[in-house]
């Protein structure tokens, strides 16, 4: 079993949808959660960290469930920029450890 | 501006040439790490640093070198490229241990490409 598993997509959504992608961890020691935005190949770029208590920021919300473990992030009201790769990151110290990354497409 | 630089941002080179990808930071970080990206396979981790001279094992450590004789600098050195080692490189950097300083700033990558 991969240590982050998310679910590749692509997701594909008309403008103002809203959409949410999950993303599951199997290290229960896991201190830190993340969320990057991957543009065509570009750099990861962090959209947000995610906390218990859960966190947003304009139309993104993200949240984490260490019971289950996973993390989630819902994108609200989505855009035609929103259109890239969301790659989610756990770990703790040194290391973080990426999912494969979960492709959205936002259409007209 | 605060920023993760690498060079050269593109490569193509032959196998057993070696070469190294330098990697620079401007924040004062202590935690440095280099990832490849492969479709289908996410960013793996190569190397990490914790501080000058400390460096470790990633998950895909074999046929990479790293050192850290400088805090703003993390190259990566391929002594005998092969061509598994076609790949998109990314350099990070953080601040360190603890929750809110772990958050990783990636360089604009490397794409290289063993003939």
């Amino acid at each position: 079993r991969k240590e982050v598993e998310q679910d590749p997509g692509p997701f594909n959504v008309p403008e103002g949808a809203t959409v949410a992608f999950n993303c599951t961890y199997s290290n229960s020691a896991s201190q830190s959660f993340f969320w990057y935005r991957q543009d065509c190949r570009k750099e990861p770029k962090l959209l947000m960290s995610v906390y218990s208590s859960g966190n947003e920021d304009g139309r993104f919300t993200a949240q984490l469930n260490r019971a289950s473990q996973y993390i989630s992030l819902l994108i609200r009201d989505s855009k035609l920029s929103d259109s890239a790769t969301y790659l989610c990151g756990t770990g703790g110290g040194n290391k973080l450890t990426f999912g494969t990354g979960t492709q959205l497409k936002v259409e007209l | 501006e605060a920023q993760v630089t690498q060079n050269p941002r593109y490569l193509i080179t032959v196998t057993g040439k070696k070469l190294t990808v330098t990697c620079s930071q401007n924040m004062n970080h202590e935690y440095m790490s280099w990832y490849r990206q492969d479709p289908g396979l996410g960013l793996r981790q190569i190397y990490y640093s914790m501080n000058v001279e400390v460096t470790d094992k990633g998950d895909v450590p074999e046929g990479y070198k790293v050192s850290r004789k400088e805090k703003r600098n993390f190259p990566l050195i391929l002594e005998s490229p092969s061509p598994n080692q076609t790949s998109l490189y990314f350099c990070a950097s953080s601040l360190g241990p603890g929750r809110d300083q772990e958050t990783q700033y990636f360089g604009p990558g490397t794409r290289l490409l063993v003939l």
